[in-house]
């Protein structure tokens, strides 16, 4: 696609429920990234895909935060039994590569707003 | 400390203004800096990014570089309402990782 897709693009989910978060990106891209936003807080990065495989999934906060991605394409993040504090904006980039050089920078989608009542 | 330090503003000038954002950061091991511009409800898009100390300019925007006092910043020449946003800066070693500061919330009064 011309750029990154995310849906949905406003979820609002009870305490205890499971969300799912989708990420399509721009095709060709091999590296994709996770990160989430809350009121400033800035940008906190959660997990790193090159291609299928998750070198970095480090900054998953806790074992509730799982991610996938099938075919070098689409990412899955799962959040299970929300809790409130999970309540931000998730965004999703990609990039050619998973190193910085030239034109080789991270485009994001417009995130996906998640309120946890 | 945080690795990345940004003031998060709001920062509200009138329209025409020098506008100056800064970021100071602490991992000496960073070699790429980048500027990302986001508008609300938006995703940040990439403004510009300068590779080592000095200065990188384009059109409006200069990003400088000292990297002795660990400092980076954007200057804005004659803002526009258009430009209110909010600026995050992101240095890089070179790797798949960006470090995001918190973002300084900018408003450009017309």
């Amino acid at each position: 696609g011309a750029g990154v897709s995310q849906s949905p693009s406003n979820k609002v989910t009870e305490k205890g429920k499971d969300v799912e978060l989708r990420c399509d990106p721009i095709s060709g891209h091999t590296a994709l990234y996770w990160y989430r936003q809350s009121l400033g807080q800035g940008l906190e990065f959660l997990i790193y895909f090159q291609g299928n495989s998750a070198p970095d999934k480090s900054g998953l906060p806790s074992d509730r935060f799982s991610a996938e991605r099938t075919g070098g394409s689409v990412s899955t993040l799962t959040i299970q039994r929300t809790q409130q504090e999970d309540s931000a904006v998730y965004l999703c980039a990609s990039s050619q590569q998973g190193t910085v050089s030239g034109a080789n920078v991270l485009t994001f989608g417009a995130g996906s707003r998640l309120t946890v009542l | 400390q945080k690795e990345v330090e940004q003031d998060p503003g709001p920062l509200s000038v009138p329209e025409g203004a020098i506008v100056s954002l800064n970021c100071t950061y602490s991992n000496s091991a960073f070699q790429y800096f980048m500027w990302y511009r986001q508008y609300s409800r938006k995703g940040p898009e990439l403004l510009m990014y300068t590779y080592s100390s000095g200065n990188k300019e384009d059109g409006r925007f200069t990003a400088q570089v000292d990297k002795s006092s660990k400092y980076i910043s954007l200057f804005i020449r004659d803002s526009q309402p258009s430009d209110s946003a909010t600026y995050l800066c992101a240095p890089s070693s070179g790797t798949y990782k960006y470090i995001f500061g918190t973002g300084t919330r900018l408003k450009v009064l017309a």
